[in-house]
């Protein structure tokens, strides 16, 4: 069946500016989880969601992150006034069951904040 | 902050050579994984060695795990151009509930 996919793969925007990534994962995985890569290191944790449970939102770097998973599936990671220390790739995976199991990636999301 | 800590950061050898490289880490682990990412984008899962799994094989790889030691190594044997890649691994806590990579080792094999 088809992987993770993520839109868009490439966004520019003005510092100020809100933005919206989106994940869709793969049908019936539980797990999904948001990743941000900067230039040339290694992947820093986002928010996990399992399930119908709370999500852990514990790797968020400031109140202008948010995300939300609708009907256990797609997933929206919206970024409120952007800084230019935002610029990143934006990774989303998902599994089946909890992070003990294999994470199938998705090509992320390169954003630029100007 | 980061578990897992590769070694070397970065790696260049010839085709044909073996690749070795180390993962250390900090605390009581689940599982560790070792995942391959080319360009800078999606991360593509290698291998997965449980803690109570010493080593394990995967075609031309080969993943060791020392839980006393709290490290990793991956060998990939005989390598290609085509595995010049980053190498991350990324280890699951006893909870399950978190996936933490470290800085990933820059690999690459001259043809």
């Amino acid at each position: 069946g088809a992987g993770v996919s993520q839109s868009p793969s490439n966004k520019v925007t003005e510092k100020g500016k809100d933005v919206e990534l989106r994940c869709d994962p793969i049908s019936g995985h539980t797990a999904l989880y948001w990743y941000r890569q900067s230039l040339g290191q290694g992947l820093e944790f986002l928010i996990y969601f399992q399930g119908n449970s709370a999500p852990d939102k514990s790797g968020l770097p400031s109140d202008r992150f948010s995300a939300e998973r609708t009907g256990g599936s797609v997933s929206t990671l919206t970024i409120q006034r952007t800084q230019q220390e935002d610029s990143a790739v934006y990774l989303c995976a998902s599994s089946w069951g909890t992070s003990r199991n294999e994470q199938y990636f998705g090509p992320g999301t390169r954003l630029t904040v100007t | 902050s980061q578990q897992g800590e590769e070694d070397p950061q970065a790696l260049s050898i010839q085709e044909g050579e073996n690749a070795t490289m180390n993962c250390s880490y900090k605390t009581s682990i689940n599982n560790l994984q070792w995942y391959r990412q080319n360009s800078g984008r999606g991360l593509v899962h290698l291998i997965l060695i449980r803690s109570n799994e010493r080593e394990k094989h995967s075609g031309r790889l080969r993943v060791t795990l020392d839980t006393s030691k709290k490290s990793s190594s991956l060998l990939i044997t005989a390598s290609r151009a085509a595995d010049t890649a980053s190498y991350f691994c990324a280890t699951v806590n006893n909870a399950g509930n978190m996936l933490t990579f470290g800085g990933g080792t820059r690999l690459m094999v001259k043809p």
